[in-house]
């Protein structure tokens, strides 16, 4: 089955301005988390959704937010953009309800801040 | 906060050689996964474990949880150079938060020809 799909792959944006980075999910997952990954921070988590709710919220600012849709595609945005903000984020998918926590991640959207 | 120390940050080897990578934590995890990352892709499950004391085979890579669910180990046997790769460990706390998880900080193994 076809695995998770992130787009854009790569993106470069300047200070002050906004992104929005999408989500496939795998095919009857219904939870999709974000993370964000830097060289000194390593895999942060950002958010999760499920059902079109978000469970659980990471520690960043209210700057990064998201919503997943009724197909439980997700998006997550990022506002008034950072140079701190440059990092690959991924998006993972999982089933939830029944499994142990295995995340299945897609290659990423890297974003780049000038 | 729930943190989990991964060592060595690096490793270089020389290809047939044994390796072990390790995770460590104050808290007590309800499952520990492995992931193997390389340049340009998302990390990639290698294995869960779940029960304190399990250990589990794939092929060359054997990796068990500790007796406490604290802590867990990687060992590759006769590293291979298509080894070479970032490993996380990551840590689920159950309960409600089932897309969240504790990653270590990884291990960049590299192995030379």
């Amino acid at each position: 089955k076809a695995g998770v799909t992130q787009t854009p792959r790569y993106l470069i944006k300047t200070r002050g301005q906004q992104v929005t980075l999408s989500c496939s999910p795998i095919s009857g997952h219904r939870s999709v988390s974000w993370y964000q990954q830097t060289p000194g921070q390593g895999l942060q988590f950002l958010f999760e959704y499920f059902s079109e709710t978000q469970r659980n919220k990471g520690n960043f600012p209210g700057r990064f937010s998201g919503r997943q849709f009724s197909n439980s595609r997700s998006e997550m945005n990022v506002s008034t953009l950072e140079l701190g903000d440059s990092a690959l984020y991924l998006c993972a998918s999982s089933i939830r309800v029944g499994g142990t926590g295995e995340l299945f991640f897609g290659e990423g959207s890297r974003l780049t801040v000038l | 906060t729930q943190l989990l120390e991964q060592s060595p940050q690096f490793l270089s080897i020389q290809e047939g050689e044994n390796l072990t990578v390790y995770c460590n934590s104050s808290s007590v995890f309800s499952s520990l996964q492995w992931y193997r990352q390389e340049p340009g892709e998302g990390p990639v499950l290698l294995v869960t474990v779940v029960t304190g004391g399990e250990v589990k085979k794939l092929k060359r890579l054997t990796f068990q949880f500790g007796d406490a669910r604290k802590d867990s180990s990687l060992h590759i046997t006769a590293a291979q150079t298509g080894d070479t790769g970032l490993y996380l460990c990551a840590g689920a706390s159950g309960g409600t938060s089932y897309g969240k998880l504790t990653f270590g900080q990884g291990t960049i193994l590299t192995v030379h020809p």
